[in-house]
């Protein structure tokens, strides 16, 4: 049974440009989560996705965007990219959206020059 | 607003002694209550969790928490400390739209 998993694995980047991240959640959920680690940071959370509706946001501005698919996989979009962006971008799944437990990807490292 | 806080950013002990990671939480209601472990270059682990029931939670890997309602605290305690452990550790609180992480806690299990 695979986890989550995530790709790239890493990424670099120019300010200015696009980048999409994908992920696909462990087997059994339709919940996912993505949050943004910067260096020396705990996780920030970015937005939910449940049912292939945006379901919470966090403090993030709207160059920042998502989709799920009926799949349940999941795509981060981040638009004009900032110098600020570089961080370890973190995809989590659970069961459903008011699950307590949330898995967590390895992660794509996003490096933006 | 839900928050947690780790107030030591490095603990170091050695092999077979015991070890502590603190937390603390802020919260209106009750708390669910989480600790990850992060390794490098590598997402976070589930290591464990408090919804509600007894305040010692046992977790993976030998791992457990104290939940301590009167201190606000949500130590991540184990008996005897591996080189292994050696890791990042968050704990995290689930608030009403999200989920908050503590700045981490970089612990050192020496040889």
């Amino acid at each position: 049974d695979a986890g989550v998993t995530q790709s790239p694995t890493h990424l670099i980047k120019t300010r200015g440009q696009q980048v999409t991240l994908r992920c696909s959640p462990k087997s059994g959920h339709d919940t996912v989560s993505w949050y943004q680690q910067a260096l020396g940071q705990g996780p920030q959370f970015i937005f939910q996705y449940y049912e292939e509706e945006e379901r919470q946001r966090g403090n993030f501005p709207d160059r920042f965007s998502g989709h799920q698919f009926p799949n349940y996989s999941s795509e981060l979009n981040v638009n004009a990219l900032l110098l600020g962006d570089s961080a370890l971008y973190l995809c989590a799944s659970s069961p459903r959206w008011l699950a307590e437990t949330q898995y967590f990807g390895p992660g794509t490292r996003l490096l933006v020059l | 607003a839900q928050s947690v806080a780790q107030p030591e950013d490095q603990v170091n002990v050695a092999e077979g002694n015991p070890l502590t990671v603190k937390c603390t939480y802020s919260v209106s209601g009750n708390p669910y209550l989480f600790w990850y472990v992060q390794y490098p270059n590598r997402g976070l682990q589930f290591l464990l969790k408090y919804i509600t029931g007894d305040n010692l939670v046992k977790g993976s890997y030998g791992f457990e928490a104290e939940f301590n309602k009167s201190q606000t605290s949500f130590h991540l305690k184990k008996p005897s400390a591996l080189v292994s452990d050696s890791a990042l550790y968050f704990c995290a609180v689930r608030a009403i739209n999200d989920m908050r992480f503590g700045a981490g806690t970089r612990l050192t299990v020496k040889p």
